[in-house]
């Protein structure tokens, strides 16, 4: 997983706030990239996606944007809440259906 | 819809010993991959199966093996564990020629 990695290993919000995960990638190629957060004791869940052909993709109260020019993918998320307390991995897919390769991860700390 | 389920939870094994993780697939999904994740760390791909055959590996050595049946359930096999060994596995599942990998809780193995 060394080539999808992460700015900040922590991030500390309050309820209410907007949080931003930021990520780096080294491969240019690669054609697809998945947010996904991780709760304590449980396996990492699918949030948003986005492929190589989009700079921005919306769901619900999340966003991912992706810069390819300098290979960066942050994660959006809007009026974070307690319950979006976890760790965020994001993760690189060179050809859709193929290995995923995760970066270290992001802890979100949300307070009330 | 049970999702992916893996079996057993937690686990502890001897150093030396072999251990068999068992993974079944989300309903309507066909191919398994398989993970492991140091503690603090993202998941590291190990292979994925398709058509009951090994489609592709990441970087672990022999030891590591597995299987799947035709009922496109999953089985991880590791032998001569190491202390190294000592992580989360998680198996994810999808559909062939889809791109949402859906991740299983995991089991937790304890080498010692």
């Amino acid at each position: 997983g060394e080539n999808v990695g992460l700015h900040l290993p922590t991030l500390s919000v309050q309820e209410g706030d907007n949080s931003i995960i930021n990520c780096a990638y080294s491969n240019s190629a690669s054609d697809y990239f998945i947010w996904y957060k991780q709760e304590s004791g449980k396996g990492p869940q699918f949030i948003i996606d986005i492929r190589s052909n989009m700079d921005k993709r919306q769901g619900q109260r999340v966003t991912v944007l992706l810069n390819k020019t300098v290979k960066h993918l942050s994660l959006q998320i809007a009026a974070t809440q307690p319950g979006d307390s976890a760790v965020y991995f994001c993760a690189e897919n060179r050809q859709a259906g193929t290995a995923l390769i995760f970066g270290k991860g992001t802890t979100l700390s949300v307070s009330s | 819809d049970a999702g992916v389920t893996q079996s057993p939870t937690h686990l502890i094994k001897t150093r030396g010993q072999q251990v068999t993780l068992r993974c079944s697939p989300k309903s309507g999904h066909d191919t398994v991959s398989w993970y492991q994740q140091a503690l603090g760390q993202g998941p590291q791909f190990i292979f994925q199966y398709y058509e009951e055959e090994e489609r592709q590996r990441g970087n672990f050595p022999d030891r590591f093996s597995g299987h799947q049946f035709p009922n496109y359930s999953s089985e991880l096999n590791v032998n001569a564990l190491l202390l190294g060994d000592s992580a989360l596995y998680l198996c994810a599942s999808r559909q062939e020629g889809g791109t949402e990998a859906f991740f299983g809780q995991g089991t937790r193995l304890t080498v010692v």
